[in-house]
């Protein structure tokens, strides 16, 4: 397995449903991102995680809750969610050593629906 | 306020021909630019970047221009080819003086090359 993986692809859940969203990702890299895109929206960054430790949480409301075990996994769990939380969440890593001006590399997103 | 706009959801251009997206900017701390490119089910894809100390970075058919003075960069496509279809996302970033990992997306603009 190669790259920035996501599970699932594909997600219905109820409003009181708890799940959780995977990424892994396989290129050595230090830092990962979660970023949501809605429906005619630009992408949104969520969280950011450089070397185990949260450095930006873009004000997202406590109803996600992101993990990082280790600089190759990233989750994040989702409980009593709305239905405008349906959307493609996509995570992305990068190297970690430059800032901004690093590359990032997504996954192929999971389609969250909330119903 | 969207600090990243693209301002056309969509465009059509001939096989062969140039195609040229563009992207406006307001915050004039961004420093580093970024072309990503997205087919459907899959995440974005690195294209090409362009650090602010630069007015051009050209990488095969793909070049990108970047005008600070009028905050607007530019993406050409030369000669544009069907596999070109696709979605492309500019994104900035303030990363090369603050040392944030965090981009700012446009809305994307949708590419059809028609053959």
């Amino acid at each position: 397995e190669t790259g920035v993986t996501q599970t699932p692809r594909h997600l219905v859940m109820g409003m009181t449903n708890k799940k959780s969203l995977k990424c892994e990702q396989h290129l050595g890299h230090n830092a990962m991102y979660w970023y949501k895109q809605s429906a005619k929206k630009p992408l949104e960054l969520m969280f950011v995680y450089n070397f185990k430790e949260q450095t930006e949480n873009n004000s997202v409301p406590s109803r996600f809750s992101p993990e990082c075990p280790n600089s190759s996994h990233l989750f994040l769990h989702l409980h009593t969610l709305q239905p405008e939380d349906s959307a493609l969440y996509l995570c992305a890593s990068s190297q970690g050593n430059s800032g901004g001006k690093e590359t990032q590399y997504f996954g192929p997103g999971t389609r969250l629906l909330v119903l | 306020d969207q600090q990243v706009k693209q301002n056309s959801p969509s465009l059509s251009v001939q096989e062969g021909r140039i195609s040229i997206l563009n992207c406006d900017y307001t915050n004039s701390m961004f420093d580093y630019f970024l072309w990503y490119k997205k087919y459907p089910a899959e995440g974005p894809t690195f294209l090409i970047s362009i650090s602010s100390i630069k007015d051009k970075n050209e990488d095969g058919r793909f070049t990108v221009f970047l005008n600070k003075s009028a905050k607007h960069l530019s993406l050409h496509i030369v000669p544009s080819q069907p596999g070109d279809s696709a979605v492309y996302f500019c994104a900035a970033s303030a990363g090369e003086t603050s040392g944030t990992y965090k981009y700012i997306f446009g809305t994307g603009t949708r590419l059809k090359v028609l053959a």
